[in-house]
């Protein structure tokens, strides 16, 4: 167990509707990460938060958003759903280098979506 | 910028046999390195890191890595190979500038009773 929680585990839903995939990071890190996992992208990185501050955004589309609250956990709101969607979704977690994390990421499960 | 590369599709081994699972990685500056496993169904796990000291990395069940820079690889190994080894074998490198991970396509491994 990561200590990484994710939630819906699986998600099926139809094309152009919005979901929530949830994630709440180990105890104590500040960082969280969000990853799609698909057969032809392979693992893709979405986007980053650090204590509630967005830090660094990869190959997310402008249909997808993310926050970080103030107690840490993090929402990836995928809207207007499209077929290719379809994906297992990653979060992650680090903790900070000064604080002794030393740059591994602890994956949750993921949350599998399916777009009919 | 920082990329890792995992140059075969799937390895397939023998049980019992020694084990190898290729990457090689292109920085700028000292590389932090990493190998995830994925288990069908299931998140990452991670299994071991390079940060720096020691260029052969021990890690979890019974993995080990060894850096080379001359080369700019790090290899995964196992001495011998177990069928529950069977899995999806990731390399990943530290993107400098802030701490997330870029990984490799993957590489499937079938360890064959």
């Amino acid at each position: 167990d990561s200590g990484v929680t994710q939630t819906p585990k699986h998600l099926i839903t139809a094309t152009g509707q919005r979901v929530t995939l949830r994630c709440s990071p180990r105890s104590g890190d500040l960082s969280v990460y969000w990853y799609q996992q698909s057969l032809d992208q392979g693992l893709q990185f979405l986007i980053q938060y650090y204590n509630g501050e967005e830090r660094a955004k990869g190959n997310i589309l402008e249909r997808f958003s993310a926050q970080q609250f103030p107690d840490l956990h993090s929402e990836l709101n995928l809207s207007s759903l499209e077929l290719g969607d379809s994906a297992l979704y990653f979060c992650a977690s680090s903790a900070v280098w000064s604080s002794g994390g030393s740059g591994e990421l602890f994956f949750g499960e993921g949350s599998r979506l399916t777009v009919l | 910028a920082q990329s890792v590369a995992q140059p075969e599709d799937q390895v397939n081994v023998a049980e019992g046999n020694p084990l190898t699972v290729k990457c090689t990685y292109s920085v700028s500056g000292n590389p932090y390195l990493f190998w995830y496993v994925q288990y069908p169904n299931r998140g990452l796990q991670f299994l071991l890191k390079y940060i720096t000291g020691d260029n052969l990395v021990k890690g979890s069940y019974g993995f080990e890595a060894e850096f080379n820079k001359s080369q700019t690889s790090f290899h995964l190994k196992k001495p011998s190979a177990l069928v529950s080894d069977s899995a999806l074998y990731f390399c990943a490198v530290r993107v400098y500038g802030n701490n997330r991970l870029a990984f490799g396509k993957g590489n499937q491994v079938v360890v064959i009773p």
